[in-house]
């Protein structure tokens, strides 16, 4: 089973500044790679697949870079609504899994 | 639009068992892998299970594997997951998951959840 380790556990930033976002797979998932965002109640929502590929309908702020064990998800200007947890997920290989989450909150 | 509505969840005694059902709506059912995904209370998301769209090739979470069956019947665009000899660790939200693409196993879209709580 291929682990997917997230760090930080948790963000304190503010509006208007800059969410970088780490995502590590124990062995490589090549760009077999997505991200999701949830909030409170609410069921996750697909922000970027295949490592680098946003969603449909997703804003430009969000953009995701990687390959192989380490991705990265970046948030350029936190706005009031990206305040969430983010997950990635692998498909490389059964079972898929996720990582555990990185909440970022406000500052 | 595509729609997902899960239906089943409810308390149940460990060992006991539970039906989820999935119907679908707004894409061609058949054509496309579905999956289970669940969240404990306060955890992470967990895959539970995924479905081809022709309903032969099925994959499962090794901690749920002879333990539940997930099968989908295509004629009424509804996906199941038949569980089985409930833990008090199965406790979760259980969302159905539809697929990007044909061939992909990303999660495009996710039904509202349906709480499962195993207790005695």
């Amino acid at each position: 089973e291929i682990v997917l380790t997230q760090s930080p556990a948790t963000l304190s930033l503010s509006p208007g500044e800059r969410a970088t976002l780490s995502c590590r797979a124990s062995q490589s998932v090549s760009s077999n790679l997505a991200w999701y965002q949830q909030k409170p109640g609410q069921a996750p929502r697909l922000l970027i697949y295949d490592a680098s590929n946003r969603a449909t309908g997703i804003p430009a702020r969000f953009s995701g870079s990687g390959s192989g064990t380490d991705f990265t998800l970046t948030i350029s200007s936190l706005e009031p609504e990206d305040f969430a947890v983010y997950s990635c997920q692998q498909r490389s290989s059964w079972p898929l899994t996720f990582g555990g989450g990185t909440k970022v909150e406000i500052k | 639009e595509v729609q997902l509505l899960e239906s089943g969840g409810g308390l149940v005694q460990p060992g006991g068992s539970l039906r989820l059902s999935c119907a679908a709506s707004g894409f061609t059912f058949s054509d496309f892998t579905m999956s289970w995904v669940r969240q404990a209370p306060g955890k992470g998301l967990e895959w539970v299970s995924a479905i081809g769209g022709g309903g032969s090739n099925t994959y499962y979470t090794d901690s749920v594997k002879g333990r539940f069956t997930i099968s989908r019947d295509n004629s009424k665009n509804t996906l199941y997951l038949q569980m089985n000899s409930l833990r008090a660790e199965d406790t979760a939200v259980y969302y159905c998951a539809k697929a990007l693409r044909v061939t992909t196993s990303y999660f495009e879209y996710w039904g509202q959840g349906s709480l499962v709580t195993v207790s005695s």
